[in-house]
């Protein structure tokens, strides 16, 4: 069964307002869990690695401000994005590993995000 | 960074056709991961093999570490194995994401 849980699975919401997706891991602790995009018919890019309890570490070309993330504990790792815009519009998908370095990364069914 | 190519890009099969998937990695790796992309978008785990061989029913991978690829392995395929595999591997130690191939988008048709 899903190791990682990820909601919502869509969300639509209107150019200008911030959505927020939570990431959870289900019967483990994930003190480390990565947030992905993939935009339609690409593949997954990282996008930053959220850290529980202390700031996330952001890919390059990935805006910090924009892209809120807050791993307040260790079972829940939320990404807000801020002020959607259209070209924001993508899959956002969550990852953690139930096991610890070495491991297999579990992933969680994804959000679907259109921003109009 | 460590590049990840996968092939061929794109293949159509007919119903009950092999075929074979491939994966290249420009630097050693702690950890490969294959996965099977469904039409809703979730991303299904098909086998954790940074060495060796494993097969799982019509599936198996095998893993040549030491010459940077990886293969999948698709028998008798079936219209429910159409989607996006994906290929993704971990250059470091400890718990660092995976970093994805291009991924080979797999039509089977009947």
């Amino acid at each position: 069964g899903a190791v990682v849980s990820q909601h919502p699975s869509r969300v639509i919401c209107k150019s200008g307002t911030s959505v927020k997706i939570e990431c959870r891991s289900l019967d483990f602790q994930a003190t480390t869990m990565f947030w992905y995009r993939q935009f339609p018919k690409q593949s997954l890019m990282l996008m930053a690695t959220s850290n529980e309890g202390s700031k996330a570490t952001y890919e390059q070309g990935v805006e910090k401000d924009k892209f809120l993330i807050n791993h307040a504990s260790l079972t829940l790792s939320t990404l807000t994005v801020t002020s959607a815009h259209p070209e924001d519009s993508s899959f956002y998908i969550c990852s953690a590993r139930s096991r610890g370095a070495g491991s297999p990364l579990h992933f969680g069914n994804g959000t679907r995000l259109t921003v109009t | 960074g460590i590049q990840v190519e996968q092939s061929p890009p794109d293949l159509i099969l007919q119903e009950g056709a092999n075929s074979t998937l491939r994966c290249n990695f420009s630097d050693s790796v702690n950890n490969l991961q294959w996965f099977h992309q469904n039409p809703w978008g979730q991303l299904i785990n098909l086998f954790y093999i940074p060495s060796g061989t494993k097969q799982n029913g019509r599936l198996s991978a095998t893993t040549v570490a030491t010459e940077r690829y990886s293969l999948l392995y698709i028998s008798s395929s079936q219209t429910t194995d159409s989607g996006v595999y994906f290929c993704a591997v971990q250059k470091n130690s400890g718990n660092t994401p995976l970093v994805f191939g291009k991924g080979t988008r797999l039509s089977v048709i009947a």
